[in-house]
Parts: C-alpha cells; structure tokens; sequence
C-alpha cells in the first residue's frame, strides 16, 4: 500500500564504493523527483523527471546519475562515493508537471534511504 | 531565485501552549505554499497548502496556516500543542517554472509532557 517506496532503507558502504538507491510509485503519478537531506535536515531537489524524461539536473556532482525506466521508477546510482555523500536521499512523486498549482495536486515523499559512507 | 527562510531553528514548548512558526518567502511568480512535518524516522507528510482563495488555510491535525502577501509570509500556527506534534517542520515554495519545491531550512519542534 505504499506510495512511494525506496529500497535501500539503510545503506553503510566505504569511500569508493558504488551504489544505486531504487524508487517506485504506484500513484499513477509522472514526475518523479530525487531531494538530498544533509545532517542538518536541509532539503535540496537534486533531479526531477517527467515520464521518464529529465526536467532538473541541479549542480550536483556527475557521480550522480538518475534512470528511469518507466515513468512508475526512479533510481538513482552513485558512482566513487565519499564521506559527503552520507544523508538522506528522499524520493518524491506528483501528478503530471505544470499541474502542481491546482488544488489536489501535491508532492508525496517516500521515507527516505539513508546513505552513510564511511 | 526563490528562497524560503524559516528563522526559528528550534521551538521548545510544553503542551497545550499556542504554537506559531515563521515562514517567509522569496518568489516573483505566482505563489504556491506549502507545511510538510516530518516525524522522527518517518517521511514528509503535507500539513497543508495554499493556492488561491482564502489566505487562511487549515489542514490536518489542528494546524492552519496564514497567507499574508504583504509581508511574503506564510506562519503555521496551532492553538494547543501535544507531544505527539513534536517534528520537523519544513516550509516550501512551489517553483511552478521548474515544477519543483523549495524548502526552507525547518524548524526543529520539541512539545514537553
């Protein structure tokens, strides 16, 4: 009955090592959204897509790269991780793009994979 | 560029006392507001939002919140906390040109028993 599902939830691994984080939906919804929590709970969008297609690519480092293989999925594989990496990874959904203004419409965030790399 | 500040960092209270949080916010567009809480472990959840229309806004669990344009904010208040409302607190601006939210840097609330 979840919403918005990440796997892992829990992610300890060493400096170097390469990772991926999953995220499902099963809302219907076609954005799907990748925000970074740091330690001090800061929320960052770091990519968004739109039935599979990408919309944001902040600033972030080129380790990071999203796929989306249907507009239900989103993972996100993290390539030579380091100690800065370790936060929160928090995977969202919404109702088709462009339409977030109108009433109903909302973001919905899974619980979150936390990512600690030591 | 949009921003959203959230200047009480951490609000202590003992229950049943009046909460208020302060939001603010930076954005030429049409503004689209919204309160997500976020219980310890647990995942954002929205407390409410504003479009349009009535610049007071109720949502879940006794919280509502007050648009007031001329002053670019956006307050969640309660009348009577419970310890059970003890969470994070985070406001976030809509930015409909890149369909995406911004947060503010939350606010830490911590209810006494």
């Amino acid at each position: 009955d979840t919403a918005v599902s990440q796997t892992p939830k829990y992610l300890v691994t060493q400096m170097g090592n390469d990772k991926s984080i999953k995220c499902e939906q099963n809302l219907g919804h076609d954005t799907m959204y990748w925000y970074k929590q740091d330690s001090k709970k800061f929320l960052k969008i770091m990519f968004s897509y739109n039935n599979k297609e990408l919309i944001i690519n902040e600033t972030v480092p080129n380790r990071f790269s999203p796929k989306s293989p249907d507009k239900a999925h989103l993972n996100l594989h993290i390539n030579s991780l380091e100690l800065g990496d370790s936060a929160v990874y928090l995977c969202a959904s919404s109702p088709r793009a462009g339409t977030l203004s109108f009433s109903g419409n909302t973001i919905y965030f899974g619980e979150g994979s936390w990512l600690t790399v030591v | 560029a949009q921003s959203v500040s959230q200047h009480n960092h951490h609000v202590i209270l003992s229950e049943a006392a009046s909460l208020e949080l302060g939001c603010n916010y930076s954005y030429g567009g049409t503004v689209n507001l919204f309160w997500y809480v976020q219980y310890p472990g647990q995942h954002l959840q929205l407390l409410l939002k504003y479009f349009s229309g009535d610049p007071l806004v109720k949502g879940i669990k006794g919280f509502e919140a007050e648009f007031i344009k001329s002053k670019f904010s956006f307050n969640l208040r309660k009348p009577s906390v419970q310890w059970s409302d003890t969470a994070e607190y985070f406001c976030a601006v809509l930015d409909t040109g890149r369909r995406a939210l911004t947060f503010g840097s939350g606010t830490r609330l911590q209810v006494q028993p």
